[in-house]
């Protein structure tokens, strides 16, 4: 149990267009999910935090209008990259906060990553 | 500001030897200090995971040891293998609301 994927797992786009990471809890709810990024060979740096039903909590430094998050349903997140820069090719991995009943309540699981390579 | 500091940033261990990564931390807010394992490619997946009042905990090779007073913990594995060869990350956390990483620690186990 406490699946977590990520689609699409790796994703190239050109300079200036939109690319949209889906991040699905497959056998538990998740009220919360996380979205970090992670450069090579550094550590995971959160971006925000999702919600289901309001709005997302985002870092310091972490610009909104950029990385737009919706959490419509208790098993999907999606971050979309808008208007995407060759800086913003990263490794993206979310994780969703399993809710209680669970034996594994409150403990994050891990998506796979999505690896975005912007030209 | 790193919430959670980690070393060392990597490690070479003989097959069947012990790996030891340690972390420090200065919130005394955080109330839960997990460790994850990273492949390349992949998501990190959680290893073991420790509360502040206790000492120790135990799951097969992998051993967490915790020292409250000095802000410190810090991951043992027992007979190491090649397999175990992956990047290791601590997190800590207050209440589950948000994970502060350490900055990792690459290990390779030489066969």
């Amino acid at each position: 149990g406490a699946v977590v994927s990520q689609h699409p797992s790796w994703v190239i786009c050109k300079s200036g267009t939109s690319v949209k990471i889906e991040c699905r809890s497959l056998d538990f709810q998740a009220t919360t999910m996380f979205w970090y990024r992670q450069f090579p060979k550094q550590s995971l740096m959160l971006m925000a935090t999702s919600n289901e039903g309001s709005k997302a909590t985002y870092e310091q430094g972490v610009e909104k209008d950029k990385f737009l998050i919706n959490h419509a349903s208790l098993t999907l997140s999606t971050l979309t990259v808008t208007s995407a820069h060759p800086e913003d090719s990263s490794f993206y991995i979310c994780s969703a906060r399993a809710e209680a009943g669970k034996s594994s309540y409150n403990e994050q699981f891990f998506g796979p990553g999505t690896r975005l390579t912007v030209l | 500001q790193q919430q959670v500091k980690q070393s060392p940033q990597s490690l070479i261990v003989q097959k069947g030897g012990i790996s030891i990564i340690n972390c420090a931390y200065e919130n005394t807010a955080f109330d839960y200090f997990p460790w994850y394992q990273q492949f390349p490619g992949k998501g990190p997946a959680l290893l073991i995971a420790i509360r502040p009042d206790v000492s120790e905990k135990k799951e097969g090779r992998f051993t967490i040891s915790f020292n409250k007073s000095a802000k410190q913990f810090s991951l043992h594995i027992m007979d190491s293998q090649p397999g175990d060869s992956a990047t290791y990350f601590c997190a800590a956390s207050i209440a589950f609301n948000k994970f502060y990483f350490g900055s990792g620690t690459k290990l390779n186990v030489k066969p």
